[in-house]
């Protein structure tokens, strides 16, 4: 079946440090990758994608990384800073005639002053 | 430009009640879906509406439907509400069927007590 699963459900930096979020999915017929942050009482928020037919793909402070051999996902972000605690959850899109998304876990990430 | 709106931000029901969420999509984008999201799990989808038809449904209850009308604006119907159903129940709307980027409101968290 589906599922998109997350290594590390916490994960504490301290500020400036780099930080690396993991996720592995199970659908190898996904095409398209997502990652999102979610702040507490606010719905996801897009950060970067990424499609099936590239490695590795650069946004501002963040860089998503897909190995599609061993189904894995990882989104990393640069100098980490405050703004960046929230929980992180990556998702995939799932094909069947409507655009589901399905989600993992979630990654909950926090930033040490 | 306004985001996707969801109204109401906050509800407290009785078990066996009825419950209407709605969604209002960003200006422009036809496609709604809805997620629920239990605390601590990643998002799960509902439905997704495109041009007023039902194109995706989820693994969920016929106790749970929806609607879009002519303005795109959609709404999330629970019946016989289950203390399970307890949840935060996100809008994401995208501009067209298959469009890969789903922009979310800020949800609607559902107490059923």
């Amino acid at each position: 079946g589906e599922s998109v699963g997350l290594h590390l459900p916490t994960l504490s930096v301290q500020e400036g440090d780099n930080s690396i979020i993991n996720c592995a999915y199970s659908n190898s017929a996904s095409d398209y990758f997502i990652w999102y942050k979610q702040e507490s009482g606010k719905g996801p928020q897009f950060i970067i994608d990424i499609r099936s037919n590239m490695d590795k793909r650069q946004g501002q402070r963040v860089t998503v990384l897909l190995n599609k051999t061993v189904k894995h996902l990882s989104l990393q972000i640069a100098a980490t800073q405050p703004g960046d605690s929230a929980v992180y959850f990556c998702a995939e899109r799932s094909f069947q005639g409507a655009q589901k998304l399905v989600f993992g876990q979630g990654t909950r990430l926090t930033i040490n002053p | 430009d306004a985001g996707v709106t969801q109204s109401p931000t906050h509800l407290i029901k009785t078990r066996g009640q009825h419950v209407t969420l709605r969604c209002s999509p960003i200006s422009g984008h036809k496609s709604v879906s809805w997620y629920q999201q239990v605390l601590g799990q990643g998002p799960q989808f509902i439905f997704q509406y495109y041009e007023k038809e039902e194109r995706g449904r989820g693994n969920f209850p016929d106790r749970f439907s929806a609607r879009q009308f002519p303005n795109y604006s959609s709404e999330l119907n629970v019946n016989a509400l289950l203390l399970g159903d307890s949840a935060l129940y996100l809008c994401a709307s995208s501009l067209a069927n298959l469009n890969t980027e789903a922009f979310f409101g800020q949800g609607t968290r559902l107490t059923v007590v």
